[in-house]
């Protein structure tokens, strides 16, 4: 079936620094999000992206924290600088309207 | 802040036995209420959903129970096995924004 991929798996830096998380949607899906999650702890919603621009973001998604999609390629979360607090699974999903996001396998952030 | 009310908080049933889980919301601008589980290590997947227009969804051994008055929805697991020992999430999208909010999640275990 369809599968939203995620890249990479993990990604280890130290605070400070920028980290780039990348997201390929299912080709057909139109509206992107991302998600942190700790320790298998509440998914907690960050930001959802369609047509080009940010629907919605909550207060997690930190002015150290942007979004884009340029030109139909992978869809990014760009964090800088990062901070240690940022430590967390990220996981993006997509979907097409009125149905429920697929999820990527989620990038592991450790931030030293 | 959009949430969704996910209780218990754990769950033990024994093999055989039928698993509720309850969650509510108070949004009317949801509009849609999918579930899913996630194993240790794994991302969320997702379960079955149902809109405000059904009080009822059925597949397989999981149904959820909808009352759209009292904005409460439940998932019964019925005939439970210890394979559905697992995180299971509630969650609620937002009719205008697309957004997806997450309850906090119950973690069933099914004992033999």
């Amino acid at each position: 079936g369809p599968k939203v991929l995620q890249i990479p798996s993990h990604q280890i830096i130290d605070m400070g620094q920028m980290v780039t998380l990348n997201c390929d949607p299912v080709s057909n899906h139109l509206y992107f999000y991302w998600y942190k999650q700790i320790l298998g702890q509440q998914m907690e919603f960050l930001v959802n992206f369609y047509n080009g621009k940010v629907m919605e973001k909550s207060k997690l998604f930190k002015d150290q924290f942007s979004v884009e999609r340029p030109d139909g390629s992978y869809f990014t979360l760009k964090i800088q600088p990062t901070a240690l607090e940022d430590s967390a699974v990220y996981f993006c999903a997509s979907s097409l309207d009125s149905q429920a996001p697929l999820f990527g396998e989620g990038t592991r952030l450790s931030v030293l | 802040q959009q949430q969704v009310r996910q209780s218990p908080q754990s769950l033990t049933v024994w093999e055989g036995e039928t698993a509720i889980l309850n969650c509510s919301y108070e949004d009317s601008t949801f509009d849609y209420f999918p579930w899913y589980h996630q194993f240790p290590g794994e991302s969320p997947a997702l379960l079955i959903a149902i809109r405000p227009v059904s009080n009822k969804k059925e597949d397989g051994r999981f149904t959820i129970f909808f009352n759209k008055r009292e904005k409460k929805f439940s998932l019964h697991i019925a005939d439970s096995q210890p394979g559905d020992s697992a995180t299971y999430f509630c969650a609620a999208k937002d009719s205008n924004t697309n957004k997806v909010v997450f309850g906090t999640g119950t973690r069933l275990q099914v004992l033999p």
